[in-house]
């Protein structure tokens, strides 16, 4: 079975700061991994997505996320917060075309990022 | 421009009224899934569907039907069983085999409120 857990259900980050959202996994075999955001009252936009090759990938709006085998991490991050970044990520895990729930993704709760002027 | 159509964007139901929820996608995707999402809960899955003709009910099943009788077409009903239909309702879809890894392409939802 595949799990995923976001730390931290809202995170407030300054203009300009750095934005680090957190993601675990757990999983039997090396997963594929996603993130998505959310604006209010639509539905979720693909940031960036991992599933083989380099372990850093780097998505739309100028965020990028590490896989981490060893500590089965996610984390997604923006050097510099813009106002428009409010909104609210979800991770994402799946074992692709293998294992119970193929071709499923299982989301994490989310994260709502506030971006404080 | 291919993608996923919701519609309506806003639904009102009332008690004891089954409603039901389009969604269309013009992507050929294979695959299509109905998420439920509540404030602080997550997405949760009500059905999915891998082929047409096919589906499969999710973690939260009860009071909601699907069919599929088309490539293109997923629509949800919601029944007068479910007690609790307030929430924003999601569509997705993707391909399946070795281009799942292109994830799922969501819609832009429905809000359904019961007055």
């Amino acid at each position: 079975a595949q799990s995923v857990t976001q730390l931290g259900s809202h995170v407030s980050v300054s203009e300009g700061a750095l934005v680090l959202l957190r993601c675990n996994y757990s999983s039997s075999v090396p997963p594929y991994l996603f993130w998505y955001v959310q604006y209010p009252n639509q539905g979720l936009q693909l940031l960036l997505k991992y599933t083989t090759g380099a372990t850093l990938v780097k998505g739309i709006n100028g965020f990028e996320a590490e896989f981490k085998k060893s500590e089965t991490s996610f984390h997604l991050t923006k050097p510099s917060a813009h106002m428009s970044d409010a909104a609210e990520y979800f991770c994402a895990v799946t074992l692709g075309r293998s294992g119970a729930g193929s071709y499923q993704l299982t989301f994490g709760k989310g994260t709502k990022l506030s971006v404080i002027p | 421009d291919g993608g996923i159509t919701q519609s309506p964007k806003y639904l009102f139901r009332k008690e004891g009224q089954n409603v039901t929820l389009s969604c269309e996608q013009n992507l050929n995707h294979d695959a299509m899934y109905w998420y439920r999402q509540d404030p602080g809960q997550g997405l949760r899955l009500i059905y999915y569907s891998q082929i047409v003709n096919d589906f499969q009910k999710g973690d939260i099943a009860e009071g909601y039907s699907v069919s599929r009788e088309k490539k293109e077409s997923f629509p949800l009903t919601v029944t007068s069983a479910q007690k609790n239909p307030t929430a924003f309702y999601l569509c997705a879809s993707s391909m399946v085999g070795t281009s799942f890894n292109y994830g799922y392409t969501f819609g832009s939802g429905t809000r359904l409120t019961v007055v």
